[in-house]
């Protein structure tokens, strides 16, 4: 099956860029999403990227899919304390609706 | 407003009696799912639903069963609680292409 890593913990100083990285194992992937978790609460989705993209913005997020190298990235820009969560990778494979999870980043953003 | 209620939040109970935890929906989506969350292992898909009527398992289904009887409705169901199935659940719905957009605020079950 799907298999998702990434690094456990990031450290970053207020106001740097963060770049969170994942990688999986299925080429038949399909989707690939970013979600956030507060302490306390559910995972919110922050975007997503379709596996025929290289590259997708959206405000202070930027995200990069390398699908030869099975490799997918987050960049915060501008780190603010309030970016300071867990943050999953998740990959969705083609032709089924499994999502496989990766066992969460902890970013931790000092003042 | 766009919800996904769980109940219920917390719940302590006992080996063997049969516990359900309602997952339900005000979007009118199609596409549900329950995942597990432990330390370490992040979140683990149990079960899905595409639509009505049609579910599937995710990586850990054993111990567990659902039903879509209806569609904002997606209950989870432990007719024999174990100690292993202490967790974090957290139900989920999809919206544009089925993504598991909207979560749940989480339930956190602790099998004694």
């Amino acid at each position: 099956g799907e298999d998702v890593e990434q690094s456990l913990f990031l450290s970053v100083r207020e106001g740097d860029s963060s770049v969170i990285n994942c990688t999986y194992t299925d080429s038949s992937s399909t989707y690939l999403y970013w979600y956030k978790q507060e302490p306390g609460a559910g995972l919110q989705l922050l975007t997503y990227i379709f596996s025929n993209m290289d590259m997708k913005q959206d405000q202070r997020l930027t995200v990069l899919l390398n699908k030869k190298d099975k490799h997918l990235s987050l960049r915060i820009a501008d780190t603010q304390t309030g970016d300071s969560a867990i943050y999953f990778c998740a990959v969705r494979t083609g032709g089924y609706q499994k999502v496989t999870f990766g066992i969460g980043t902890k970013l931790q953003v000092i003042p | 407003e766009a919800q996904v209620t769980q109940n219920p939040r917390y719940l302590i109970t006992v080996t063997g009696k049969k516990l359900t935890v309602t997952c339900s929906q005000n979007m009118n989506h199609e596409y549900m799912s329950w995942y597990r969350q432990d330390p370490g292992l992040g979140l683990r898909q149990i079960y899905y639903s595409m639509n009505v009527e049609v579910t599937d398992k995710g990586d850990v289904p054993e111990g567990y069963k659902v039903s879509r009887k209806e569609k904002r409705n997606f209950p989870l169901i432990l007719e024999s609680p174990s100690p292993n199935q202490t967790s974090l659940y957290f139900c989920a719905t999809g919206g544009v292409s089925n993504q598991p957009q909207h979560f749940g605020d989480g339930t956190r079950l602790s099998i004694l």
